[in-house]
């Protein structure tokens, strides 16, 4: 069966560090474009960031560049999310997805159910 | 970047049809042929229902089809049934290499 899942989340105070992991299985790992997606409590998705196969090009939104970083471990097939300074806004659940593909341009077909992250003091 | 502009929400009966508008710019769905459509039910993950402006995945209604003109997508569902109703979101590859999401429509069976 073809899954994603999260785990890592919880609460952290402003300002502090939480790290996400992402474990894949029944495909590929090394062969897909993987990403983190969030949706904070009763809001819309928010793209976070992408990384493409062998770690060659990451992305991130404006709003974590500099306090996120992504990373992957093809070899465990698994993905991962590093969050520092984080902030009130950061409160949300945060999602893993598999794009369909070896490019990150497409849709995001395979999801995790994903884990809740709290910022909050 | 600003989210994609997508209407707070549509109703229908069950039988009917609908379109859910997303608008965007030469930045992103006026260049791209790159959206993507997700449906959301309520403490559910997402689930990707179209993706490069009109292909349906594997396993999805053919009453979901999708199109774009200029920085406009649109998707539409027809024969409306009450397991439509949910959250909907457009997305679209941008020249930045992200991904912008639409602001989300909720769609109503009435």
């Amino acid at each position: 069966e073809v899954q994603m899942v999260e785990s890592g989340g919880g609460l952290v105070k402003p300002g502090g560090s939480l790290r996400l992991s992402c474990a894949a299985s029944g495909f590929s790992f090394s062969s897909y474009s993987v990403n983190w997606v969030r949706q904070a409590p009763g809001k819309g998705l928010e793209w976070v960031s992408s990384i493409t196969p062998f770690a060659s090009h990451l992305y991130y939104a404006d709003s974590v560049k500099g306090r996120f970083t992504m990373s992957r471990d093809d070899a465990q097939s698994s993905l991962y999310l590093q969050m520092d300074r984080l902030r009130a806004e950061d409160t949300a659940v945060y999602y893993c997805a598999r794009s369909l593909g070896y490019y990150d341009s497409g849709g995001f077909l395979v999801w995790g159910q994903g884990t809740l992250v709290t910022v909050s003091s | 970047q600003s989210a994609l502009t997508q209407p707070a929400s549509v109703s229908a009966s069950p039988g009917q049809s609908i379109t859910i508008s997303c608008t965007g710019t030469s930045s992103d769905v006026g260049t791209y042929n790159y959206v993507s459509w997700y449906q959301q039910h309520p403490g559910k993950a997402p689930k990707l229902m179209i993706y490069d402006v009109n292909n349906r995945p594997s396993g999805v209604s053919t009453r979901f089809s999708a199109s774009k003109s200029g920085s406009t997508a649109s998707l539409t569902i027809s024969g409306l049934q009450a397991e439509d109703e949910a959250d909907y979101y457009c997305t679209s590859y941008t020249s930045s290499g992200s991904h912008l999401f639409g602001t989300g429509t909720k769609v109503s069976v009435l």
